[in-house]
């Protein structure tokens, strides 16, 4: 079983949906949870982390985690053409390596 | 805003020859980063490099690979005896604390084509 799925998509939706991505993972000791954007032929940048269990909200953004299932999501309010690009979810253990353990993305499409 | 820089953009060389990919990190950061992303595939760890020395590196990270910071600024992947298989996008990334991952800048990459 890999570490961490998530679906390649693509997902298309319509400007103004909210979008729901998400991640399951397998290694109970992940704690610290992350959300990268990234473009066509540019690097990811971070988004959003959060740690533990619970919900963090950013703007349009919200991360949430559900440690007791190994679910983690990403919504996005109001979906803009702008925000069409591939999402990565990324975690780690809290001791250990500090390196993350990042999923394949999924690929996003907002058509206006 | 500070950006990690990478250097080339693509590269194309023949199966078996040696490359070098270069980045320049962020000017205050201590902790730097290779990693690469195979076409559809997830982003996957090579290294991490602090004060002038390997701290970590995947099984993917074998002889093959080596990593350098030759001046203040800059820091290098070498790729010895290239294989198909290194086809991918290679990302430089860098910060200036063991943050894991959440206080990584990236660079745009290194599209290395082998043929």
């Amino acid at each position: 079983q890999k570490e961490v799925e998530q679906d390649p998509g693509p997902l298309s939706v319509p400007e103004g949906a909210i979008v729901s991505l998400n991640c399951t993972y397998s290694n109970s000791a992940f704690q610290y949870f992350m959300w990268y954007r990234q473009y066509s032929r540019k690097g990811p940048e971070l988004l959003m982390y959060t740690y533990s269990s619970g919900n963090k909200e950013d703007g349009r953004f919200t991360a949430q985690v559900d440690k007791s299932s190994k679910y983690i999501s990403l919504f996005i309010r109001d979906s803009q053409p702008s925000d069409s690009a591939t999402y990565l979810c990324a975690m780690r253990e809290s001791g250990g390596s500090y390196i993350p353990t990042f999923g394949r993305g999924t690929s996003l499409i907002v058509h206006p | 805003e500070p950006e990690v820089t990478q250097t080339p953009s693509h590269q194309v060389t023949q199966m078996g020859q040696e490359v070098i990919l270069r980045c320049v990190p962020i000017s205050n950061h201590l902790y730097f980063y290779w990693y690469r992303q195979i076409l559809g595939q997830k982003v996957e760890f090579l290294v991490s490099f602090y004060n002038n020395e390997i701290s970590e590196k995947s099984e993917i990270f074998d002889d093959q690979f080596s990593v350098e910071r030759p001046d203040g600024s800059n820091f290098t992947l070498k790729i010895r005896s290239t294989k198909l298989e290194d086809s991918a996008m290679y990302f430089c990334a860098s910060s200036d604390s063991r943050t894991g991952g959440y206080g990584y800048t990236f660079g745009s990459g290194t599209r290395l084509t082998v043929v």
